[in-house]
């Protein structure tokens, strides 16, 4: 059964870099079909996609938050991670890492169907 | 970017009864190679991830029980649970995963009445 465990500090303050890690288990993350995302759902609000990468490491962001996003993947450790810079209050949120296939041009993409239990960052000084 | 509008934000239904929820999208989500709608929907508990329901606007998921479906095409689609059950009380979004940006609607939020 796979399993996505987000890790990361719960508290980042303002203007600061929110790092989080997201670690797959039961299944490997160099899948040649799956691309790997973060969705972000500010408390008791509605869900954004923030972006997804591929095992290879090719990216797609959101264009919303793309100035401030960074995905990496790291394939020896099942793992990858998210990090959002110069953050506000704004960006306080309940973050999850969940498997997805992303459209590309003539290709469908899927729902997410996996997903992690989810990773509260709230932005305070 | 293809904008998800719900409808309503929030609904209360006695049990046992149907509850319907829609969901439009700014363009249509038909993706024509598949012959399909590339539409989900999602219910969120307190306190849990999201679980998809339904994808390609129609298909229940795996496990998911079977008074949960889903129709629609184009731009207009609709979650309908035949027989509230207390355990629906949730929040329900749709997605659209047609193209990037994937978007989803703002959810709508179900009691029991």
């Amino acid at each position: 059964q796979l399993q996505l465990q987000e890790s990361g500090p719960g508290l980042v303050k303002p203007s600061e870099t929110l790092s989080l890690t997201c670690t797959v288990s039961g299944g490997s993350i160099s899948s040649s079909t799956y691309y790997w995302g973060w969705i972000r759902q500010p408390p008791g609000k509605g869900l954004e996609w923030i972006a997804s990468i591929y095992y290879t490491g090719s990216t797609f962001y959101n264009p919303s938050l793309k100035s401030r996003v960074t995905m990496s993947v790291d394939t020896s450790k099942n793992q990858f991670s998210l990090k959002l810079s110069s953050v506000t209050a704004a960006d306080t949120s309940i973050f999850y890492c969940a498997r997805h296939v992303l459209p590309r041009g003539y290709t469908s993409g899927s729902p997410f169907d996996y997903w992690g239990q989810g990773s509260l960052v709230t932005v305070s000084s | 970017d293809i904008v998800m509008t719900q409808s309503p934000d929030s609904l209360a239904v006695s049990l046992g009864e149907r509850a319907t929820i829609n969901c439009k999208s700014s363009q249509s989500v038909f993706h024509s190679s598949y012959n399909k709608a590339s539409l989900a929907w999602y219910q969120q508990k307190p306190g849990q991830p999201p679980k998809v329901l339904i994808s390609w606007a129609s298909t229940r998921e795996s496990g998911v029980p079977d008074r949960f479906s889903g129709s629609g095409s184009g731009t207009d689609f609709t979650l309908t649970i035949s027989s509230l059950q207390a355990e629906d009380v949730a929040v329900y979004y749709c997605q659209q995963y047609y193209s990037t940006p994937i978007t989803f609607g703002q959810g709508t939020r179900l009691e029991i009445k």
